[in-house]
């Protein structure tokens, strides 16, 4: 079993639609989450990071972690066609040296 | 901030051929990462550092070479270029403390022919 599993997708979606991005993982040491963009022919750039369990917010975007199923997720509200890009998800235990990357998930927002 | 600054962006080798990327970083970070991204392939780790003078291998050092001789620079050496070497590679750094994620830099898109 891979630490990460991320679905690839590709998923499509009308503008306004809201989009959930997913992630499981098998290493119960992972305590630190993030969500990366990246934009197609561009370097991923950060998007959220949460600690531990639970939720947070930054405008359209949520992100929420379930430690007790292994499972993060990362919500788009009201998509746009500018959110069309590959989302990654990455994870660590107690040290920023290696995150573990997720494959990716391609989405695409329909106008 | 410049953040972290790759170049080339593009290049073409020929098979056997060597050359290197280059990656700087002006964020005063200790470690920094090379990875390659191939379609539906993710982020490959190729070679990291945890600061000046100290590298390790990733899960695909073989072909590449690094060095670290000062905290900001990182180049990637690729020594008898082959055509499997052909992908999107990525630099990137990160710091230590509470701070969490990385910076990458915009790529550089290699072809080997």
């Amino acid at each position: 079993q891979k630490e990460v599993e991320q679905d690839p997708g590709p998923l499509s979606v009308p503008e306004g639609a809201i989009v959930s991005l997913n992630c499981t993982y098998s290493n119960s040491a992972f305590q630190y989450f993030m969500w990366y963009r990246q934009y197609s022919r561009k370097g991923p750039e950060l998007l959220m990071y949460t600690y531990s369990s639970g939720n947070k917010e930054d405008g359209r975007f949520t992100a929420q972690v379930d430690k007790s199923s292994k499972y993060i997720s990362l919500f788009i509200r009201d998509s746009q066609p500018s959110d069309s890009a590959t989302y990654l998800c990455a994870m660590t235990g107690g040290s920023n040296y290696k995150l573990t990357f997720g494959k990716g998930t391609l989405l695409t927002v329909n106008p | 901030n410049a953040g972290v600054t790759q170049t080339p962006k593009f290049r073409i080798l020929k098979i056997g051929q060597s050359m290197t990327l280059q990656c700087t970083q002006d964020m005063n970070h200790n470690y920094m990462y090379w990875y390659r991204q191939d379609p539906g392939m993710g982020l490959k780790l190729i070679y990291y550092s945890v600061g000046a003078g100290i590298t390790d291998k990733g899960e695909v050092p073989n072909g590449y070479n690094v060095s670290r001789s000062t905290t900001e620079d990182f180049p990637l050496r690729l020594e008898l270029a082959a055509p499997s070497q052909t992908s999107v590679y990525f630099c990137a750094s990160g710091g230590t403390g509470t701070v969490y994620g990385y910076t990458f830099g915009s790529g550089t898109r290699l072809t080997v022919v």
